[in-house]
Protein backbone atom coordinates (compact mmCIF):
# COMPACT_ATOMS: atom_id res chain seq x y z
CA UNK A 1 0.00 0.00 0.00
CA UNK A 2 1.04 3.42 -1.04
CA UNK A 3 1.44 6.02 1.95
CA UNK A 4 2.15 9.84 1.39
CA UNK A 5 3.49 12.10 4.35
CA UNK A 6 3.29 16.10 4.68
CA UNK A 7 4.77 16.82 7.70
CA UNK A 8 4.03 20.58 8.07
CA UNK A 9 0.47 20.60 9.37
CA UNK A 10 0.61 24.53 8.87
CA UNK A 11 2.57 27.12 7.29
CA UNK A 12 2.72 30.70 6.86
CA UNK A 13 4.54 32.95 4.53
CA UNK A 14 5.04 36.70 3.48
CA UNK A 15 3.54 37.98 0.10
CA UNK A 16 5.82 38.27 -2.59
CA UNK A 17 8.02 35.22 -0.68
CA UNK A 18 8.82 32.24 -1.80
CA UNK A 19 7.77 29.04 0.53
CA UNK A 20 7.92 25.56 0.05
CA UNK A 21 5.57 22.86 1.39
CA UNK A 22 7.13 19.03 1.67
CA UNK A 23 6.24 15.98 0.78
CA UNK A 24 7.39 12.17 0.85
CA UNK A 25 5.75 8.78 -0.24
CA UNK A 26 6.68 5.06 -0.28
CA UNK A 27 5.70 2.75 -2.76
CA UNK A 28 7.26 -0.21 -4.77
CA UNK A 29 5.55 0.82 -8.25
CA UNK A 30 8.12 2.52 -10.88
CA UNK A 31 5.44 3.65 -12.78
CA UNK A 32 3.16 6.45 -11.08
CA UNK A 33 2.10 10.16 -10.80
CA UNK A 34 2.24 12.39 -8.45
CA UNK A 35 -0.05 15.64 -7.83
CA UNK A 36 -0.63 19.09 -5.79
CA UNK A 37 -4.07 19.86 -5.03
CA UNK A 38 -5.47 23.20 -3.47
CA UNK A 39 -7.77 23.52 -1.27
CA UNK A 40 -9.22 27.24 -0.82
CA UNK A 41 -11.86 27.92 2.00
CA UNK A 42 -14.06 27.71 -1.02
CA UNK A 43 -13.61 23.62 -0.50
CA UNK A 44 -12.87 23.30 -4.20
CA UNK A 45 -10.36 20.85 -5.01
CA UNK A 46 -7.81 22.16 -7.52
CA UNK A 47 -5.07 20.61 -9.34
CA UNK A 48 -1.95 22.86 -9.14
CA UNK A 49 0.80 20.77 -11.03
CA UNK A 50 1.19 17.32 -11.73
CA UNK A 51 4.25 15.10 -12.10
CA UNK A 52 4.70 11.67 -14.16
CA UNK A 53 7.23 9.40 -12.33
CA UNK A 54 9.04 8.22 -15.87
CA UNK A 55 9.83 12.53 -16.44
CA UNK A 56 13.08 13.71 -14.79
CA UNK A 57 12.73 17.18 -15.23
CA UNK A 58 10.84 18.86 -12.78
CA UNK A 59 7.27 20.13 -13.40
CA UNK A 60 6.31 23.55 -13.83
CA UNK A 61 3.42 25.92 -13.85
CA UNK A 62 3.93 29.11 -13.78
CA UNK A 63 4.77 30.29 -10.06
CA UNK A 64 4.30 26.67 -9.33
CA UNK A 65 7.12 23.74 -9.35
CA UNK A 66 8.16 20.66 -7.85
CA UNK A 67 11.34 19.40 -6.56
CA UNK A 68 10.76 15.40 -7.59
CA UNK A 69 13.20 13.48 -6.31
CA UNK A 70 12.68 9.78 -7.23
CA UNK A 71 15.32 8.09 -5.42
CA UNK A 72 14.16 9.32 -2.19
CA UNK A 73 10.54 9.50 -2.90
CA UNK A 74 10.30 12.94 -2.35
CA UNK A 75 7.64 15.83 -3.76
CA UNK A 76 7.99 18.75 -2.48
CA UNK A 77 5.99 22.24 -3.79
CA UNK A 78 7.37 25.59 -3.92
CA UNK A 79 5.48 28.50 -4.71
CA UNK A 80 7.14 31.70 -5.47
CA UNK A 81 6.56 35.28 -5.15
CA UNK A 82 2.81 34.24 -2.99
CA UNK A 83 0.10 35.79 -2.93
CA UNK A 84 -3.54 36.62 -1.14
CA UNK A 85 -4.97 33.55 -3.34
CA UNK A 86 -2.76 31.06 -2.23
CA UNK A 87 -4.21 30.70 1.13
CA UNK A 88 -5.47 27.27 0.63
CA UNK A 89 -4.85 23.69 2.29
CA UNK A 90 -2.80 22.15 -0.10
CA UNK A 91 -2.50 18.09 -0.52
CA UNK A 92 -0.12 15.80 -1.86
CA UNK A 93 -1.32 12.89 -3.48
CA UNK A 94 -0.12 9.69 -5.19
CA UNK A 95 -1.76 7.81 -7.72
CA UNK A 96 -0.49 4.57 -9.53
CA UNK A 97 -1.78 4.91 -12.79
CA UNK A 98 -5.39 3.77 -12.94
CA UNK A 99 -5.79 3.16 -9.41
CA UNK A 100 -6.87 5.75 -6.16
CA UNK A 101 -5.42 8.77 -5.09
CA UNK A 102 -3.75 8.39 -2.10
CA UNK A 103 -3.67 11.93 -0.47
CA UNK A 104 -1.09 13.33 2.25
CA UNK A 105 -2.78 14.86 5.29
CA UNK A 106 -2.53 18.63 4.13
CA UNK A 107 -0.86 21.54 4.84
CA UNK A 108 -2.83 24.85 5.88
CA UNK A 109 -0.61 27.57 4.25
CA UNK A 110 -1.29 31.28 5.28
CA UNK A 111 0.28 33.80 2.76
CA UNK A 112 0.31 37.12 5.15
CA UNK A 113 -0.29 40.78 3.74
CA UNK B 1 -12.00 21.49 -19.76
CA UNK B 2 -12.11 18.75 -17.42
CA UNK B 3 -14.96 20.54 -15.38
CA UNK B 4 -16.99 18.40 -12.69
CA UNK B 5 -19.91 19.31 -11.78
CA UNK B 6 -21.92 18.37 -8.12
CA UNK B 7 -25.50 19.03 -7.13
CA UNK B 8 -26.72 20.34 -4.56
CA UNK B 9 -24.02 22.10 -3.36
CA UNK B 10 -25.81 22.21 0.09
CA UNK B 11 -28.63 20.02 1.77
CA UNK B 12 -30.56 19.66 4.83
CA UNK B 13 -32.68 16.90 5.44
CA UNK B 14 -34.24 15.38 8.66
CA UNK B 15 -33.01 12.09 10.28
CA UNK B 16 -34.42 8.99 8.22
CA UNK B 17 -34.88 10.28 4.99
CA UNK B 18 -32.61 9.77 1.53
CA UNK B 19 -30.61 12.26 -0.39
CA UNK B 20 -28.98 11.86 -3.85
CA UNK B 21 -25.87 13.89 -4.64
CA UNK B 22 -24.90 14.20 -8.69
CA UNK B 23 -21.79 14.12 -10.01
CA UNK B 24 -20.91 15.35 -13.57
CA UNK B 25 -18.26 15.28 -15.70
CA UNK B 26 -19.14 18.53 -18.54
CA UNK B 27 -16.66 18.58 -21.00
CA UNK B 28 -15.56 15.18 -21.15
CA UNK B 29 -16.44 11.22 -20.65
CA UNK B 30 -15.53 9.68 -16.96
CA UNK B 31 -15.57 5.58 -17.12
CA UNK B 32 -14.75 5.86 -13.69
CA UNK B 33 -15.49 8.16 -10.91
CA UNK B 34 -14.50 8.45 -7.12
CA UNK B 35 -16.63 9.49 -4.21
CA UNK B 36 -14.85 11.38 -1.01
CA UNK B 37 -15.98 12.25 2.26
CA UNK B 38 -14.08 14.69 4.12
CA UNK B 39 -14.44 15.96 7.88
CA UNK B 40 -13.13 19.60 8.92
CA UNK B 41 -9.81 20.25 8.97
CA UNK B 42 -8.82 16.68 7.21
CA UNK B 43 -7.94 15.06 4.18
CA UNK B 44 -9.74 13.34 1.62
CA UNK B 45 -11.31 9.93 2.38
CA UNK B 46 -12.67 7.59 0.14
CA UNK B 47 -15.50 6.35 0.37
CA UNK B 48 -15.99 4.58 -3.23
CA UNK B 49 -14.90 4.01 -6.76
CA UNK B 50 -17.57 4.09 -9.42
CA UNK B 51 -17.44 2.30 -12.45
CA UNK B 52 -19.74 3.20 -15.41
CA UNK B 53 -21.98 0.14 -16.15
CA UNK B 54 -20.88 -2.01 -13.10
CA UNK B 55 -20.84 -2.11 -9.97
CA UNK B 56 -19.20 0.29 -7.69
CA UNK B 57 -15.84 -0.76 -5.32
CA UNK B 58 -16.63 0.26 -1.64
CA UNK B 59 -13.41 0.94 0.77
CA UNK B 60 -12.95 -1.06 3.60
CA UNK B 61 -16.00 -0.19 6.30
CA UNK B 62 -17.71 1.81 4.14
CA UNK B 63 -21.67 0.07 3.72
CA UNK B 64 -22.56 -0.34 0.34
CA UNK B 65 -26.11 -0.50 1.11
CA UNK B 66 -26.62 2.96 3.10
CA UNK B 67 -24.40 5.06 0.13
CA UNK B 68 -25.57 3.97 -2.80
CA UNK B 69 -23.72 4.48 -5.57
CA UNK B 70 -24.99 4.31 -9.43
CA UNK B 71 -22.86 5.12 -12.82
CA UNK B 72 -25.35 5.17 -15.42
CA UNK B 73 -23.44 6.69 -18.03
CA UNK B 74 -19.58 7.77 -18.88
CA UNK B 75 -20.66 11.43 -17.20
CA UNK B 76 -23.19 10.70 -14.19
CA UNK B 77 -22.59 9.19 -11.08
CA UNK B 78 -24.97 9.52 -8.51
CA UNK B 79 -24.49 8.86 -4.62
CA UNK B 80 -27.47 8.01 -2.27
CA UNK B 81 -27.23 8.81 1.23
CA UNK B 82 -30.09 6.15 2.26
CA UNK B 83 -31.81 6.69 5.72
CA UNK B 84 -29.53 9.55 6.67
CA UNK B 85 -28.40 9.89 10.06
CA UNK B 86 -26.76 12.99 11.83
CA UNK B 87 -23.50 10.95 12.25
CA UNK B 88 -23.88 11.15 7.94
CA UNK B 89 -23.53 14.91 8.13
CA UNK B 90 -20.27 15.56 6.33
CA UNK B 91 -18.68 17.27 3.17
CA UNK B 92 -19.25 14.62 0.23
CA UNK B 93 -16.71 15.39 -2.84
CA UNK B 94 -16.74 13.22 -6.00
CA UNK B 95 -14.08 13.40 -8.88
CA UNK B 96 -13.71 12.03 -12.34
CA UNK B 97 -10.72 10.79 -13.90
CA UNK B 98 -9.87 11.98 -17.30
CA UNK B 99 -6.83 10.22 -19.36
CA UNK B 100 -7.12 12.19 -22.09
CA UNK B 101 -6.76 15.78 -21.12
CA UNK B 102 -3.38 16.74 -20.29
CA UNK B 103 -2.03 13.44 -20.95
CA UNK B 104 -1.97 11.55 -17.84
CA UNK B 105 -4.18 10.06 -15.94
CA UNK B 106 -5.47 12.30 -13.41
CA UNK B 107 -9.05 13.38 -11.16
CA UNK B 108 -10.95 16.53 -11.83
CA UNK B 109 -12.69 17.61 -8.81
CA UNK B 110 -16.29 18.72 -8.36
CA UNK B 111 -17.02 21.36 -5.78
CA UNK B 112 -18.65 19.40 -2.87
CA UNK B 113 -21.55 18.91 -1.15
CA UNK B 114 -22.42 19.68 1.99
CA UNK B 115 -24.63 17.55 3.97
CA UNK B 116 -26.55 18.21 6.95
CA UNK B 117 -28.72 15.55 8.78
CA UNK B 118 -30.99 16.91 11.76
Amino acid sequence: AQTVTQSQPEMSVQEAETVTLSCTYDTSENNYYLFWYKQPPSRQMILVIRQEAYKQQNATENRFSVNFQKAAKSFSLKISDSQLGDTAMYFCAFNNAGNMLTFGGGTRLMVKP
Amino acid sequence: GAVVSQHPSRVICKSGTSVKIECRSLDFQATTMFWYRQFPKKSLMLMATSNEGSKATYEQGVEKDKFLINHASLTLSTLTVTSAHPEDSSFYICSARNRDYGGSDTQYFGPGTRLTVL
